[in-house]
């Protein structure tokens, strides 16, 4: 079954503290992976289109990676306006018009 | 206006009412989306759009109905709901299917049915 996970569920950071989400997914071919921001009683943001294993993006203190299997986003010296709930997206190949989303990573930065 | 915007933000309304959500994007997007999302649980796809045509149903109940007259705007219809539906439901917008992953918001409707 296709699939889109995220790790960890929750994650508390003091100011400064660097970290990284993880995206896991199983899916019959990628067209691409998406990594988006939400913050509490609003839309979804979208933050980055990965294509390829070995692909990097960047986005101030922000670096999306991709591997075959998972994409990270590292998140360096965070602050707290960095906090909210960051989903990954997979886009398929086989089903043209479907994106999946994962559950999310809801982050707290304390200062 | 800018973006995807959606009304109305709030709505309240009991197991026999009909009400229509609203999504307008002012991006020049060809494709068109509605989502549910839960507490706890993934943004699950409802309804694509593309260039007014219906392209998914993702095996969503008939007491709600898609419309999009064109492709700026997209309209959920609801009646007969029941009180699992209660949940933020939300419109996005993307230039084509075959970009879908690069999807625009709307802030979103949250629903409470009684």
């Amino acid at each position: 079954e296709d699939q889109v996970t995220q790790s960890p569920e929750a994650l508390r950071l003091q100011e400064g503290e660097s970290s990284s989400l993880n995206c896991s997914y199983t899916v019959s071919g990628l067209r691409g992976l998406f990594w988006y921001r939400q913050d509490p009683g609003k839309g979804p943001e979208f933050l980055f289109t990965l294509y390829s294993a070995g692909e990097e993006k960047e986005k101030e203190r922000l670096k999306a990676t991709l591997t075959k299997k998972e994409s990270f986003l590292h998140i360096t010296a965070p602050k707290p306006e960095d906090s909210a709930t960051y989903l990954c997206a997979v886009h398929q190949e086989t089903s043209y018009d479907k994106v999946i989303f994962g559950p999310g990573t809801s982050l707290s930065v304390i200062p | 206006e800018t973006g995807v915007t959606q009304t109305p933000r709030h709505l309240v309304m009991g197991m026999t009412n009909k009400k229509s959500l609203k999504c307008e994007q002012h991006l020049g997007h060809n494709a068109m989306y509605w989502y549910k999302q839960s507490a706890k649980k993934p943004l699950e796809l409802m309804f694509v759009y593309n260039f007014k045509e219906q392209t998914e149903n993702n095996s969503v109940p008939s007491r709600f109905s898609p419309e999009c007259p064109n492709s700026s705007h997209l309209f959920l219809h609801l009646h007969t709901l029941q009180p699992e539906d209660s949940a933020l439901y939300l419109c996005a917008s993307s230039q084509s299917t075959r970009l879908g992953g690069e999807q625009f918001f709307g802030p979103g409707t949250r629903l409470t049915v009684l």
